[in-house]
């Protein structure tokens, strides 16, 4: 069974960096795709970027100035560091296996809420 | 930029069925694949349809999705709907940019 784990701070200073982990159990990093997606509270999912082994990512336009998406392969996790960050980036945050580039969410971390405050 | 657009709230009785649209903004939303996903309250999402019609294990087939070229929309339907299919459901697709693209959610109310 594939289970995948977010980790990462819970709370976030205006302008700095936010930055989690996603634990993949189950399967190999080196054998699909991994996304990052966001959800404010009480609004709607935004698809932030993907990840694949060789190296290919791929990232929303209106985040890709601030995003990047990268693996440890070694200890079979990819991450996510999204910059200079606002209150606007107050969500939470899931990580989501995908069989390919276009092939839909399968396995969905629990989501990490993350709170953009002073 | 292609945009995917939802029903904001929909409900009904149960035993009833209900259906949700997912209209495309341009082009044919049948060139892509579209997934259904439906999210309880406090729960991450979880797929009931995905490449427009197909039903991951699991899930009962009282779930069942379409395409509509001619109203360049997909559809879910929720037939004998139960108390517990109460949750938001989300359409995604893609675009060539942004590459997933989700609609803003729909609320299903199960009175």
């Amino acid at each position: 069974q594939v289970q995948l784990q977010e980790s990462g701070p819970g709370l976030v200073k205006p302008s700095e960096t936010l930055s989690l982990t996603c634990t993949v159990s189950g399967d190999s990093i080196r054998s699909s795709y991994w996304s990052w997606i966001r959800q404010p509270p009480g609004k709607g999912l935004e698809w932030i970027g993907y990840f694949y082994y060789s190296g290919s990512t791929k990232y929303n336009p209106s985040l890709k100035s601030r995003v990047t998406i990268s693996a440890d392969t070694s200890k079979n996790q990819f991450s996510l560091r999204l910059s200079s960050v606002t209150a606007a980036d107050t969500a939470v945050y899931y990580c989501v296996r995908q069989r390919c580039a276009v092939c839909y969410g399968d396995y969905w971390g629990q989501g990490t809420l993350v709170t953009v405050s002073s | 930029n292609f945009m995917l657009t939802q029903p904001h709230s929909v409900s009904e009785s149960p035993g009833k069925s209900i259906t949700i649209s997912c209209t495309g903004s341009s082009g044919s939303i049948a060139t892509n694949y579209v997934h259904w996903y439906q999210q309880r309250p406090g729960s991450a999402p979880t797929t009931v349809i995905y490449e427009d019609n197909r039903r991951p294990s699991g899930v009962p087939d009282r779930f069942s999705g379409s395409i509509d070229s001619s109203s360049n929309s997909a559809s879910l339907t929720v037939s004998g709907l139960r108390t517990e299919d109460e949750a938001d459901y989300y359409c995604q697709s893609y675009d060539s940019n942004t590459l997933w693209v989700f609609g803003g959610g729909t609320k299903l109310t199960v009175l």
